[in-house]
């Protein structure tokens, strides 16, 4: 089961930042929060991940609250073409072999429609 | 550089039919992993490769059900006896690393079974 809890669906305005919160709040200490998104009939896309910091790239910024149980994705200025829908996934790390990989279990997720 | 690769794009099968799904992964990519996602769902691992081995097939929903990347690049998703159920979006998602590096999902094979 997904750990996470998200919103069903926000709405923003174009050139808005756009805010989407994440409750996560049995998150364990080495544990990761993921941000992906899905486009209408695309596979997700990677958009950013943290641990305790916060952190920012070219899409967007992630905002992680000092307890680590929520965190938020900013969009600073979004457009038309951000509509899709925003999942925020804890990253499962396990082991098989004696190999470590990670595991992504996708929630519903928020539906973000971004509108002129 | 070229992304993850997949198909057919779309797949149509009878019930009973078997079939059979290509995912072309990064170059280079040692992990892959393949999800399924119903109408208006997320989508639910399936099973993980590193290179050629497969590590974890626990999201396989049943025995009908298996995949094999043989050489460590290209794998294929099979489906036996296909079921209305089977119905879905199958993604393939490739990586460079085992922890804490993203996955590269493709444009995923969309199954309907009639």
């Amino acid at each position: 089961d997904a750990k996470t809890t998200q919103p069903p669906s926000m709405d923003c305005a174009e050139g808005r930042a756009a805010n989407l919160p994440c409750n996560h709040s049995t998150i364990s200490g080495n544990e990761y929060v993921y941000w992906y998104r899905q486009i209408h009939s695309q596979g997700p896309q990677y958009i950013i991940h943290g641990l305790k910091n916060n952190e920012t790239n070219e899409m967007a910024s992630l905002i992680i609250t000092e307890d680590r149980k929520s965190s938020t994705l900013i969009l600073p200025h979004a457009t038309l073409r951000d509509t899709a829908v925003y999942y925020c996934i804890v990253y499962d790390f396990l082991n098989a072999g004696g190999t470590s990989y990670g595991k992504l279990t996708f929630g519903q997720g928020t539906i973000l429609t971004v509108h002129p | 550089g070229a992304g993850v690769s997949q198909s057919p794009r779309y797949k149509v099968a009878k019930r009973g039919q078997d079939v059979a799904l290509r995912c072309d992964p990064i170059s280079g990519h040692v992990s892959l992993f393949w999800y399924q996602q119903a109408l208006g769902q997320g989508p639910e691992f399936l099973t993980y490769f590193q290179n050629e081995a497969q590590l974890d097939k626990s999201g396989l929903p049943s025995d009908r059900f298996f995949a094999e990347r043989p050489e460590g690049s290209v794998s294929t998703l099979k489906i036996q006896r296909t079921q209305q159920e089977d119905s879905a979006v199958y993604l393939c998602a490739s990586s460079s690393g085992g922890t804490g590096h993203e996955q590269y999902f493709g444009p995923g094979t969309r199954l309907t079974v009639t």
